[in-house]
């Protein structure tokens, strides 16, 4: 069955970065792109954007360039997340998840990682 | 950019019916996808493309999309359907994804 299994929770000072892997697994991984959502404690779902797993190109939302890496590992059908210059307002839940066809303005959300807890305090 | 509103919460008796709307320009042009999010776990898509069922997901769960409005429907709601709910959608304009401001659902 698909498995989307991500890294444990995260305890980071200010200023840190923190990397989040998602590991997949039950399907051929490098037939559906990989996107990453954030949630904010108490908040709503925001789409950070995707990576392509063929070409490993990624697609940044607004709000999340710069900072915000997404990379890939496929020997080990890995996905990452990277987050540097942590901020308080980056404490949140980091989902990945699954993109349900190749098709770009077809897409929903088929598989969900557990989420990773990110929590940034000093 | 574009914006989906929802209400914040909905109250439903058991067996009753409970509609949750999704506001947005034009949205009945868009393919919607509705999320169902319970407490500590990870979201999970009960509608896709406006009105389909993922395996698995329950015939009381339905969707509809039309003009400026697009609704998931819970018919003979039970406890379990207690969640908070999410619509998306992708944004031709910025080419993104889109998720409303989701709607927490009590069962009375």
């Amino acid at each position: 069955q698909v498995q989307l299994v991500q890294s444990g929770s995260e305890l980071k000072k200010p200023g840190a970065s923190v990397k989040v892997s998602c590991k997949a697994s039950g399907y051929s991984f490098t037939s559906y792109g990989l996107n990453w959502v954030r949630q904010a404690p108490g908040q709503g779902l925001e789409w950070m954007g995707w990576i392509n797993i063929n070409s490993g190109i990624p697609t940044y939302a607004q709000g999340f360039t710069g900072r915000f890496v997404f990379s890939l590992d496929t020997s080990v059908t890995t996905a990452y997340l990277q987050i540097t210059g942590l901020k308080a307002a980056d404490t949140a839940v980091y989902y990945c998840a699954r993109a349900s066809t190749w098709e770009w303005s077809r897409f929903y959300f088929d598989y969900w990682g557990q989420g990773t807890l990110v929590t940034v305090s000093s | 950019s574009y914006v989906l509103t929802q209400p914040p919460s909905v109250s439903v008796a058991p067996g009753k019916t409970a509609r949750i709307t999704c506001g947005g320009n034009s949205i009945g042009s868009k393919s919607v996808h509705w999320y169902q999010q319970k407490p500590g776990q990870a979201p999970v898509v009960v509608i896709c493309y406006d009105d389909d069922r993922p395996s698995g997901i329950p015939e009381r769960f339905s969707g509809s999309n039309s003009g400026n409005t697009a609704t998931l429907t819970i018919s003979r709601v039970e406890a379990g359907d207690e969640a908070d709910y999410y619509c998306q959608v992708w944004d031709t304009s910025s080419d993104h994804r889109v998720f409303g401001t989701g709607t927490k659902v009590t069962v009375l």
